[in-house]
């Protein structure tokens, strides 16, 4: 059973363009969640979505981000227009169903370089 | 508001030595509680987890954490280091009632072992 996986590994992008971050989770899970690990950082929420639905955009800032998880197809993530403080690992996770205390399955992340 | 505090950035042991990195908690309920692994450029394995029943929880790779109420604490130790151990440690939390599904992240401990 092939783990979270997640595209591409490594992206650089320039200031003003876009990033599109993909996340097939793990077969079977209908829960993904991004998380953002700054430098030297440990990691932080950002959002969590249901197959079609976001449930908790919390911890996602107010522009330029957007997520969405189709009924078909992986999550993604985007980012508009980045900037250098964008640069940073983005991690997703999965869970089968949600519930407090179950194991989120972390995939290996996608690291942002912002020239 | 949940918190995590990891006390100690980096830690470096001896290979053979205990091995203990601490984690403190501040959330007005229990929460459950999680370690995960984070090796270089790769993404998050869980370690172990407390989310009810017995305290002293069993992990892989040897590792095993208490869970103290008085003291808000899940601090988590092996007997003896392996120099395969070397790797950034996590603590988390997640709350145990409503809907809020997201991870809370310590700042991680960076654990180095020498011969």
């Amino acid at each position: 059973n092939a783990g979270v996986m997640q595209n591409p590994r490594h992206l650089v992008r320039r200031r003003g363009q876009e990033a599109r971050l993909r996340c097939s989770p793990m077969k079977g899970h209908s829960h993904v969640y991004w998380y953002r690990q700054l430098p030297e950082e440990g990691l932080k929420f950002m959002v969590y979505l249901q197959k079609e639905n976001i449930i908790d955009e919390s911890g996602m800032p107010k522009e330029r981000f957007s997520a969405e998880f189709p009924k078909e197809g992986p999550s993604i993530l985007r980012i508009q227009q980045v900037v250098r403080g964008d640069s940073a690992a983005y991690f997703c996770a999965s869970s089968l169903f949600g519930d407090k205390g179950e194991t989120q399955y972390f995939g290996p992340g996608t690291r942002l370089l912002v020239l | 508001a949940q918190s995590v505090t990891q006390l100690g950035s980096h830690v470096s042991v001896s290979e053979g030595a205990l091995v203990l990195l601490r984690c403190n908690y501040s959330s007005s309920v229990p929460p459950y509680l999680f370690w995960y692994v984070q090796y270089p450029n790769q993404g998050l394995q869980l370690l172990l987890k407390y989310t009810t029943g017995a305290t002293l929880v069993k992990g892989i790779n040897g590792f095993e954490a208490e869970f103290k109420k008085s003291e808000t604490s899940f601090h988590l130790t092996k007997p003896s280091a392996h120099m395969s151990d070397a790797a950034e440690y996590f603590c988390a939390v997640r709350k145990t009632t409503g809907t809020a599904s997201k991870l809370t992240f310590g700042t991680g401990t960076r654990l180095q072992v020498t011969l």
